[in-house]
């Protein structure tokens, strides 16, 4: 079946470093590919997304590239903030039945000012 | 302002004692889904809805309930909690089934049943 695969966390940067959080996936097709984010107490909001092979979502400073050849979809940016600090979900469009999100586990992100 | 509200937020419950978790959005939005999050285990659903009297089982059906009698409304229903569902609930909804489209989450429901 299609799954997610988010590198381990938590995940803690000074400010204004770079960030990188990897996400493989596996899927049948052609999925769409997504950056959820959650805030501490909130619910999930979309980052970002992209639907096609080599497509670039962007969105508050933050890239992510669909990679087929690589089946991959890393979130980056340069320079975080203590406001981001979150907990970051990738996740995937299931293209089996209806609209399903398959997400990775969740990468816990800190960043100290 | 649009959004996806759940009540109540936080429950503590006992074993076998029933509970409704509800959800309700105000987008006009045909789809809905609910979520559990679990530590390590990312959201799994639990059911989603294509439309009103529309509901199907998600990937972890097991001891829930749901109904879609208004577009607006998705009430998640544990006939008889047990403690392996204490966990964080999301409703989610959108505006249609297309595998682009941005789903829009409510703020959580954390269950603990003892």
């Amino acid at each position: 079946g299609n799954s997610v695969t988010q590198m381990e966390g938590p995940v803690t940067l000074s400010e204004e470093a770079f960030l990188t959080i990897n996400c493989t996936y596996t899927a049948t097709g052609y999925p769409s590919l997504f950056w959820y984010v959650q805030y501490p107490g909130e619910g999930l909001q979309l980052l970002l997304k992209a639907t096609k092979a080599d497509d670039k979502g962007s969105n508050k400073g933050f890239e992510a590239t669909y990679r087929k050849e690589t089946t991959s979809f890393h979130l980056e940016k340069g320079s975080v903030q203590v406001s981001d600090s979150a907990v970051y979900f990738c996740a995937l469009s299931d293209l089996g039945g209806a609209q399903k999100l398959v997400f990775g586990q969740g990468t816990r992100l800190t960043i100290n000012p | 302002e649009a959004q996806v509200t759940q009540n109540p937020r936080y429950l503590i419950t006992v074993t076998g004692k029933k509970l409704t978790v509800t959800c309700s959005q105000n987008m006009n939005h045909e789809y809905m889904s609910w979520y559990r999050q679990d530590p390590g285990l990312g959201l799994r659903q639990i059911y989603y809805s294509m439309n009103v009297e529309v509901t199907d089982k998600g990937d972890v059906p097991e001891g829930y309930k749901v109904s879609r009698k208004e577009k607006r409304n998705f009430p998640l229903i544990l006939e008889s909690p047990s403690p392996n569902q204490t966990s964080l609930y999301f409703c989610a909804s959108s505006l249609s089934t297309g595998v682009w489209d941005e789903q829009y989450f409510g703020p959580g429901t954390r269950l603990t049943v003892t």
